[in-house]
């Protein structure tokens, strides 16, 4: 069956530190894969898509990258958080039923 | 980036009653999706529609793609407690390779 897998669950870092979040997909190949964020109480904000291996589309300039090294594999990064980073992250993936999500990382920075 | 205009905000309403929220475009889909999320939680897929028309219903879920292919609708019949959560639609570019979100109706349901 097709599963997506996203972690950690939560994170809380200090402003200034790095940051790697991972997401994978199981069950499928070649799958379009998406990083959304989404601020408390409001709607979803997409921040890349990726159609393939190495191929990185960015919709919103940010302090965030995102890269994906292997076909089911997609990790969004920063060298440095600031506050405004903070929020809960999604990934996401199709084809599928419809566009599924991870069950998201919330991140805080301090 | 575009956002779909999704209405209401927000609604609190009284255990049985029914539910109606609805999104606007001012561009045309090909498809249009409607989630629920869960506090703390990924948005779930709760129905997908594929034509103009189109009424699908999910259990006490009901949805329609409207016929101008710019606005959806998502109602809900006999409200229970666990319908409370975020309901987002989501309408699909031509290519299929892209989500566009409505803000998403916050629903509160007393019992």
């Amino acid at each position: 069956s097709q599963t997506i897998h996203q972690w950690p669950a939560t994170l809380v870092q200090p402003v200034g530190s790095p940051l790697s979040l991972e997401c994978t997909v199981e069950g499928t190949s070649n799958p379009n894969l998406y990083w959304y964020r989404q601020a408390a109480g409001r709607g979803l904000q997409l921040l890349f898509y990726s159609v393939g291996i190495g191929q990185i589309s960015s919709e919103v300039p940010q302090n965030l990258s995102a890269s994906r090294p292997q076909d089911r594999q997609f990790i969004l990064s920063s060298k440095k958080l600031l506050l405004s980073d903070s929020g809960f992250y999604l990934c996401a993936w199709t084809p599928g039923s419809g566009y599924t999500f991870g069950s998201g990382t919330r991140l805080t920075v301090v | 980036g575009q956002q779909l205009n999704q209405s209401p905000q927000s609604m609190f309403i009284q255990e049985g009653e029914d539910v109606s929220m609805n999104c606007t475009s001012s561009s045309i889909f090909n498809t249009w999706l409607w989630y629920k999320q869960d506090p703390g939680e990924g948005p779930v897929l709760l129905i997908a529609l594929y034509k103009a028309g189109e009424l699908t219903s999910n259990g006490r879920l009901t949805a329609q793609f409207g016929i101008t292919r710019k606005d959806s609708f998502l109602n809900i019949s006999a409200s229970i407690p666990s319908d409370v959560g975020i309901y987002f639609c989501a309408g699909v570019n031509n290519a299929g390779n892209m989500l566009t979100f409505g803000g998403g109706t916050r629903l509160m349901v007393k019992p």
